[in-house]
């Protein structure tokens, strides 16, 4: 079981520029979520998916930010344009089942100059 | 906004000790799980207890919930070096299928 895969690890950019976060999920995990974290804000839900069908996206801060799930093992977080403040670690976490706990890839720290 | 959080923020004990972690959240829920998230890793699983259970344990850890207090713990006993890490309470809002709230975590540091 390779887990929750998630690319880059790392990313430094400056701002304005566009911004993608790719998750690949656990094979057979119908649920996925993308979260964001920071020290003033915690862990926040952006959005998540549930069978590749976005299901709530009112954690999403504003329409800089978008996010796809074209297939069952891929999902990509977008920012365009990027600015300072969404400096943060981005993570996805799959689930299998809605009682089931969450599996979390190892995150994206992303600063934005 | 969190629906669960946890107290204390910080907590430094040291190998051997006890450590006791408490978390409060605001509505019902189905269940509510502990996750442990050591530094630049992802958060990951310990347990997790339903809404008709008062207590769970798993190896060195117990967790108890009061649902009339809306609140549960996490006791990690007899603790190492290793367990130093930050720790999350996380619940579902009452609605199966949804999306885990977290807290806002508790840093615990145990020194050897």
């Amino acid at each position: 079981d390779a887990g929750v895969i998630q690319s880059p690890r790392h990313e430094v950019t400056e701002m304005g520029q566009e911004v993608t976060l790719r998750c690949k999920p656990i094979s057979g995990h119908d649920y996925l979520f993308w979260y964001r974290q920071t020290m003033m804000r915690g862990l926040e839900l952006l959005i998540y998916f549930n069978n590749n069908v976005p299901i709530d996206d009112s954690g999403m801060p504003e329409d800089r930010f978008s996010a796809k799930m074209p297939n069952a093992s891929f999902s990509t977080l977008k920012i365009q344009p990027s600015e300072p403040r969404d400096s943060a670690v981005y993570f996805c976490a799959s689930r299998a089942r809605g009682d089931q706990p969450q599996h979390f890839g190892d995150g994206t720290r992303l600063s934005i100059l | 906004s969190q629906q669960g959080e946890e107290d204390p923020q910080a907590l430094s004990i040291q190998e051997g000790e006890n450590a006791t972690m408490n978390c409060s959240y605001k509505t019902s829920i189905n269940n509510l799980q502990w996750y442990r998230q050591n530094s630049g890793r992802g958060l990951v699983h310990l347990i997790l207890i339903r809404s008709n259970e008062r207590e769970k344990h798993s190896g060195r850890l117990r967790v108890t919930l009061d649902t009339s207090k809306k609140s549960s713990s996490l006791l990690i006993t007899a603790s190492r070096a290793a367990d130093t890490a930050s720790y999350f309470c996380a619940t579902d809002a009452g609605q199966a299928g949804t999306a885990l709230i977290f807290g806002k975590g508790t840093t615990l540091s145990v020194s050897s």
